[in-house]
């Protein structure tokens, strides 16, 4: 099993709908999740940290699940700008190094 | 101000020679990651420097490939005797600590002909 595993879609929505995407970590002592956002031919960005009580930032909710081992991104009202992959980020349990997931490509259509 | 800095943005290269990618990160970052990307593909881990440890060299897929991180601050990531399948982009991050968010550079696209 990998340590980060992702659907890499694509996941194709017209503008408005909601999407969400699921990431499944192996490790059960990983301690930080982060998503990230790459464009096309760019370097990855961070969107937002996952934390234990789940965060919002605008239209993006981020939830932890450490029972069975995922975090997800909740994308509410997309918009065309929103097209882009999706990248989960772990820090396996006892290691410094972000493990990044194979990303979710998300498009997203008038 | 300035984020994590690399050079050259692009680099094309005759198969066996040798090149440097330069990476620069976020002043007081001490934490200095190297991953590289093939067209498609996921990011894959190749080093990782902590303040004055011993750089995390497990990654390296094979020992055409070294790094180096002087004074705490810039990198660089060496590939000797280059192959085509050496041809990806090369991206660099840092972070202010561990298991925190990591900043990248636009990457250096590098490809063997």
């Amino acid at each position: 099993r990998k340590e980060v595993e992702q659907d890499p879609g694509p996941f194709n929505v017209p503008e408005g709908a909601t999407v969400a995407f699921n990431c499944t970590y192996s490790n059960s002592a990983s301690q930080s999740f982060f998503w990230y956002r790459q464009d096309c031919r760019k370097e990855p960005k961070l969107l937002m940290s996952v934390y234990s009580s789940g965060n919002e930032d605008g239209r993006f909710t981020a939830q932890l699940n450490r029972a069975s081992q995922y975090i997800s991104l909740l994308i509410r009202d997309s918009k065309l700008s929103d097209s882009a992959t999706y990248l989960c980020v772990v820090y396996p349990g006892g290691s410094y190094i972000p493990t990044f997931g194979r990303g979710t490509s998300l498009i997203v259509h008038p | 101000g300035a984020g994590v800095s690399q050079s050259p943005s692009n680099k094309v290269t005759e198969k066996g020679k040798d090149v440097e990618l330069r990476c620069d990160p976020i002043s007081g970052h001490t934490a200095l990651y190297w991953y590289r990307q093939s067209l498609g593909q996921g990011l894959e881990f190749l080093i990782y420097f902590q303040g004055n440890s011993a750089p995390d060299k497990s990654g390296l897929p094979s020992d055409r490939f070294s790094a180096e991180r002087t004074g705490g601050s810039v990198s660089t990531l060496t590939i000797q005797r280059t192959q085509q399948e050496d041809s990806a982009v090369y991206l660099c991050a840092s972070s202010s600590a561990v298991n925190t968010e990591a900043f990248f550079g636009q990457g250096t696209r590098l490809t063997v002909v």
